[in-house]
């Protein structure tokens, strides 16, 4: 059980260009959901914060505009990355709260590597 | 601000050996810590939770121990195996419920 999914898994774009990645939980309904990135031989740093049917809590520095939350449903999130440009490179994880969770614990997805060229 | 800091950043070690992983952290009023492991370009997989007012857990080979009052918590791996090679990361759960991430030791064990 608690099991997350990101998709893609993997994707390249230019610079410019606009990408979405989906974070879903399988078998659980989550009222929160978390977006963290991860940079090579760095730790995750979150991203933001969102709660089903609200807007999404940024984290300092991190820009609203450019990194946009939609957690439309108890079971899916998306982080569109808006205008992407080669600093945006990184490993992009989600993570999900359940609904029930047990000691406030978050299950995390496997991750989305994106490089810009 | 919440700090975390793991050390050492990187370890190798022959199989069979036990090893102690460092976690510490600078603000003790803490929700939980969780101990994560990461395998090179994966996501992360639980591995032991310790809440405040617990001193240590137990999951097979592994056994980690918190130290509120001083900031600190081990992951003791007994009788390390190649599968056990991989990024294990402390994390901390403060009073606004949100996970503040170590750096990670990369550990390496050897056949």
């Amino acid at each position: 059980g608690a099991v997350v999914s990101q998709h893609p898994s993997r994707v390249i774009c230019k610079s410019g260009t606009s990408v979405k990645i989906e974070c879903r939980s399988l078998d659980f309904q989550a009222t929160t959901m978390f977006w963290y990135r991860q940079f090579p031989k760095q730790s995750l740093m979150l991203m933001a914060t969102s709660n089903e049917g609200s807007k999404a809590t940024y984290e300092q520095g991190v820009e609203k505009d450019k990194f946009l939350i939609n957690h439309a449903s108890l079971t899916l999130s998306t982080l569109t990355v808006t205008s992407a440009h080669p600093e945006d490179s990184s490993f992009y994880i989600c993570s999900a709260r359940p609904l029930a969770a047990k000691y406030n614990e978050q299950f995390f997805g496997p991750g989305t590597r994106l490089t810009v060229l | 601000k919440q700090e975390v800091t793991q050390i050492p950043a990187a370890l190798s070690v022959p199989e069979g050996e036990n090893l102690v992983l460092n976690c510490s952290f600078t603000d003790s009023a803490i929700y939980n810590l969780q101990w994560f492991r990461q395998d090179p370009g994966k996501g992360l997989t639980s591995l032991l939770l310790i809440q405040s007012s617990q001193r240590e857990q137990t999951s097979g080979r592994l056994n980690a121990s918190l130290d509120k009052s001083s900031g600190r918590s081990t992951l003791y791996i007994a009788a390390s195996q190649p599968g056990d090679s991989a990024t294990y990361l402390c994390a901390v759960r403060g009073s606004a419920r949100q996970l503040t991430f170590g750096s990670g030791t990369q550990l390496t064990v050897l056949p």
